[in-house]
This record gives structure tokens, C-alpha cells and sequence, in this order.
């Protein structure tokens, strides 16, 4: 199946500042890429989908100005948590969807301190 | 309006035993509906999936059963053994569109 890469995996950082995090499809071109938010025992939730070239769109109650998407190539999606605060702590997802299949990344750990 | 309901929440399964997780869509446009299966720290990972021109399909102790009319399709895992020990989470999808809409999770625990 395709893969998809997830950079980094584990992230600390301090309140207020921001944590940029990469998601590359390595082996297939992605037109779209999703991010998602997982809590602890939680499902996957939308944050974005990512559009090469074009806006983001933002799942409902998701703020734009805090979390950056950038997906200036066909093979790489950023997410930029600005400003970013304990509560901002979590598990991100990245997927890339080839045909019917949905393929994730490795998901990232941030912890705000 | 959640769009995909699973149940249970969690499961404990003896090394052997079937393990069965079940899910229900809202959707009728649906056409897509895969499993995952996802290890602590980990992003989840396609285990099998179908489309509702059948009712089952089986790779290797991996089923699905698929009932189109009740809108439910199933996991069924066959000689449960310990490294199937992970959250599982069913989903469902139209071919040609992006979302996916995801269950809940089940996490499963077999024990030895």
C-alpha cells in the first residue's frame, strides 16, 4: 500500500510557542491530504483537508488561525500549531486517501508544557 | 448526527475465541467500508474492507459481514491471539468522496 510519513513523532514544547508538523506521501502524488485530532480512547476527528495549491477547509469549531495547513506540493502537508497551549496537547493524524483507501501517517504526540 | 455507530466500546476476548465488532451507518449513499486497526502511538492501519455488492468478505482470520438493508456490517476476528490486542475502528465512505466518517473504536484486549 502507499506510505505515508509523519515528522515527528514525538513533540515537546513550550505554551506559546509553535510546532510545526510534516506529513509526506512517499511512494504517490495526494491531491488531498486530512488531518485529524485524536484524544485519549478517542475516535479520529477532522480537523482540515488539505487541497494542493488551494485553502484548507476547516471542519466546523476548528480555528484556521490556530492550526496552519499548508500543502504546497503534491507530496507534502503541513500542520502549524500556532500559539500553542497544554490544551493543544493531543495525537495528530495525517492521511492521504489513494482511490477508496485511506492511508495514515505515524501521527505526531505533542505535549504543551 | 454521528454517521457511523460501533459497538462495544471495549472487548476481552480469550486466545482462540471469535471476536465480533459491529456497525451501523446512517448514510445509504455510503459505498465504502473499511476496518482499521490501531496499536497505541501508532496511526491506524487498513485491515480489510468492502463494498456493498457483497455480504462478506474474508482475508485470512479477518471477516466482514455486511447487511445492506439493516445498514450494519461486522468485524469478525477468528482464533483471537494477544497481537490482535489494539483499537479497532470501522468506517464508512462514498468511492468518489473524500470523508471518511469513523466509529467510535473498540479496543480490544485478548488474553493469553
Amino acid at each position: 500500500g502507499a506510505v505515508v510519513s509523519q515528522h515527528p513523532s514525538r513533540v515537546i514544547c513550550k505554551s506559546g510557542t509553535s510546532v510545526k508538523i510534516e506529513c509526506r506521501s512517499l511512494d504517490f502524488q495526494a491531491t488531498t491530504m486530512f488531518w485529524y485530532r485524536q484524544f485519549p480512547k478517542k475516535s479520529l476527528m477532522l480537523m482540515a483537508t488539505s487541497n494542493e495549491g488551494s485553502k484548507a477547509t476547516y471542519e466546523q469549531g476548528v480555528e484556521k488561525d490556530k492550526f496552519l495547513i499548508n500543502h504546497a506540493s503534491l507530496t507534502l502537508s503541513t500542520l502549524t500549531v500556532t500559539s500553542a497551549h497544554p490544551e493543544d496537547s493531543s495525537f495528530y493524524i495525517c492521511s492521504a486517501r489513494v482511490s477508496a483507501e485511506a492511508f495514515f501517517g505515524q501521527g505526531t504526540r505533542l505535549t504543551v508544557v | 448526527q454521528q454517521q457511523v455507530k460501533q459497538s462495544p466500546q471495549s472487548l476481552i476476548v480469550q486466545k482462540g475465541g471469535i471476536s465480533i465488532i459491529n456497525c451501523a451507518y446512517e448514510n445509504t449513499a455510503f459505498d465504502y467500508f473499511p476496518w482499521y486497526q490501531q496499536f497505541p502511538g501508532k496511526g491506524p492501519a487498513l485491515l480489510i474492507a468492502i463494498r456493498p455488492d457483497v455480504s462478506e468478505k474474508k482475508e485470512g482470520r479477518f471477516t466482514i459481514s455486511f447487511n445492506k438493508s439493516a445498514k450494519q456490517f461486522s468485524l469478525h476476528i477468528m482464533d483471537s491471539q494477544p497481537g490482535d490486542s489494539a483499537t479497532y475502528f470501522c468506517a464508512a465512505t462514498q468511492y468518489n468522496f473524500n470523508k471518511f466518517y469513523f466509529g467510535s473504536g473498540t479496543k480490544l484486549n485478548v488474553k493469553p
